[in-house]
């Protein structure tokens, strides 16, 4: 079945807590990218990558890191996570690598910052 | 800053009645634009969008959208609504200018009546 899946699910941490969450397609898709859904602020994204070795920065980019070795993975990186970065995220990939294609998205993490 | 905006944050509905949800985007040059839903308890998923030609766009379920590039608006129309529609509702832009960038507006949620 072609998905994007995302874990964990759920995660709660406190401050300062190095945490990943990892994104995996398996649809030989060569965009991929991050965003966070916040109560009234809609979907941001937070990195994207069109390629292997090739990310670059989204709206919201402060406190996370990316990185794209192989593609069909795209873990997000919380150095030191802090309470703002409590959200859902959002994994999601296309066929193209362009950000007008087609999304498909993951299940979600929501993610709690104690 | 170039933006997304959704006019409606939370729309009540009952069975049968007509529904219109509005979008509007900041963004000059060409676009790319989107609709995508999230049932509850499932994924985000693309409902329709527009690249280019006619500007009125039909997508599943019975949605369809208009372009109108005059005024910067790509609103969502369904002559009749159902219980099942009930939804979060994204509008999302692709600029040319930032072709792999994806905007997405604060989400409109829809909740039909039975």
């Amino acid at each position: 079945e072609a998905q994007v899946t995302q874990n964990p699910r759920y995660l709660i941490t406190v401050t300062g807590k190095k945490l990943t969450v990892t994104c995996s397609q398996n649809m030989n898709h060569e965009y991929m990218s991050w965003y966070r859904q916040d109560p009234g602020l809609g979907l941001r994204q937070i990195y994207y990558s069109m390629n292997v070795e090739v990310t670059d920065k989204g709206d919201v980019p402060e406190g996370y890191k990316v990185s794209r070795k192989e593609k069909r993975n795209f873990p997000l990186i919380l150095e030191s996570p802090s309470p703002n970065q409590t959200s859902l995220y959002f994994c999601a990939s296309s066929f193209g690598a362009r950000g007008g294609e087609t999304q498909y998205f993951g299940p979600g993490t929501r993610l709690l910052v104690l | 800053a170039q933006s997304v905006s959704q006019h409606n944050h939370h729309v009540i509905l009952s069975e049968a009645a007509s529904l219109e949800l509005g979008c509007n985007y900041s963004y000059g040059g060409t676009v790319n634009l989107f609709w995508y839903v999230q049932y509850p308890g499932q994924h985000l998923q693309l409902l329709l969008k527009y690249f280019s030609g006619d500007p009125l766009v039909k997508g599943i379920k019975g949605f369809e959208a208009e372009f109108i590039k005059s005024k910067f608006s790509f609103n969502l129309r369904k002559p009749s609504v159902q219980w099942s529609d009930t939804a979060e509702y994204f509008c999302a832009v692709n600029p040319f200018s930032n072709d792999y960038k994806l905007s997405f507006g604060a989400g409109t949620t829809v909740t039909v009546r039975a």
